[in-house]
Formats: structure tokens, sequence, C-alpha cells
């Protein structure tokens, strides 16, 4: 059971937008920044976005990164196809003493 | 450019000791303040950070694996391990190295070596 929560799926159609949410806790999100993964099926998992809102080089700016209180969210613009993957999202949780991570969202292109 | 490149045994025996290196190139093991980590992702589940050590060898683990972990390296090698002993089958996973700083950005991912624990 993961200390973050994240929707398990979300579609768009190609050109669309889709917002992915992660809610935490003053433990984790509260006190600390969130960072973003892509996963596609069979590879490694790709940091995209770090410290709440800031693209690695290499990553698109159709991918942003924002942060509320306990809760931050990652935006996707303009989608496409090689877009389809896994995304999750992961910080320092202070009471367990852990980097922890949200469960993933799958996201599907239409 | 960095390279992380797991290897170790695809096949562990219910109660061994599952062990696996991470040979590391286009960086140095010994990076002044950048952690190195084991991470796994069990079969339909999400990511699951295992430990990490820091650049001067101080470690810290997941408690939730409790002293079944333990991470070192081998400095004349460029090469990080990972020892988990007592394994079970809720250790089998897709275990991956990865690099990061002090904040918790995993940066850099090696691609993965599945494990499964079997008899």
């Amino acid at each position: 059971q993961s200390v973050l929560t994240q929707p398990p799926s979300m579609s768009a159609a190609p050109g669309q937008k889709v917002t992915i949410s992660c809610s935490g806790s003053n433990f984790n999100i509260g006190s600390n920044t969130v960072s973003w993964y892509q996963k596609l099926p069979g590879r490694a998992p790709k940091l995209i976005i770090y410290e709440n809102d800031k693209r690695p080089s290499g990553i698109s700016d159709r991918f942003s990164g924002s942060k509320s209180g306990t809760s931050a969210t990652l935006g996707i613009t303009g989608l496409q196809t090689g877009d389809e993957a896994d995304y999750f999202c992961g910080t320092w949780d202070y009471s367990l003493r852990a980097h922890v991570f949200g469960p993933g969202a799958k996201v599907t292109v239409l | 450019q960095l390279q992380l490149q797991e290897s170790g045994p695809g096949l562990v025996k219910p109660s061994e000791t599952l062990s696996l290196t991470c040979s590391i190139s286009g960086d140095s093991i010994i990076s002044p303040n950048y952690y190195w980590a084991w991470l796994r992702q069990p079969p339909g589940e999400g990511l699951e950070w295992i430990g990490s050590m820091y650049y001067n060898e101080d470690t810290y683990y997941n408690s939730l694996l409790g002293s079944r972990v333990t991470i070192s390296a081998d400095m004349s090698k460029n090469q990080l391990s990972l020892k988990l002993n007592s394994v079970t089958a809720a250790d089998t996973a897709v275990y991956y190295c990865a690099k990061h700083p002090q904040a918790p950005n995993f940066e850099s991912w090696g691609q993965g070596t599945q494990v499964v624990v079997s008899s």
C-alpha cells in the first residue's frame, strides 16, 4: 500500500492534455520536493520532472509539474502515442525515512 | 555518459540470498554529493526503494525490508552491490540501480534485471 495516491489510469486523444495527480501528506509531499518518472514497458524509468517543476535536459516542455500543499500534479500537453506509459510520482517520507513512490498512473492515448 | 548495468542470477530459490551487481561507467562511484541506489518493481506493482549508499559508503535502507538488505561498493571495480537474504516469492521483481543527489530525484537508471524467486 503506497503512501502516495495516484489515479490508476487516464486517457485522452492525441493532441489533448492530461493531468495526473499525486496526493500525499505532510510527512512526504508537504515536506519535500516531488519528482515524476515515465516508465515505458520493458524500459527503465526516466526522470521527467524534479524538484516539483523542473525538467531535466532533453525533456520536452510538453511535460510540466506543480506542487501545492500535500499534492502534486504532472501535466502532459499535446499528447502523443509515444507518451503512452506509466507515470510515477516520488518523494521522501520523513516518517518512514524512505524514498516513496506512487502506485503509478497508466496513460493511454486514444 | 553515465551508464549503469545490473547483472546477477535471474532465478533464486526461496530462503537463499539474492546477489546483484551494478557496473558503473562514465562516472565514479565516489562522485561527491551523490548516492547510488537499488530499487525494484514487482510484477504489476509500483516502484519500491530498497536502499542507497553515499559516495563515502554510508548506507541507509528501507526499513520495510528489515535487516535483510546490504548494499556495498567495490571501488576498484566501480561497482555497486546488493545482497538480499532470506528471499521469498514477494521478492520477485525487476531490480534497478540508480544515481541520485540528496534530493529525491533518481536521475539515472540502469536497464534493470529480472529476478524470480522460485524453487
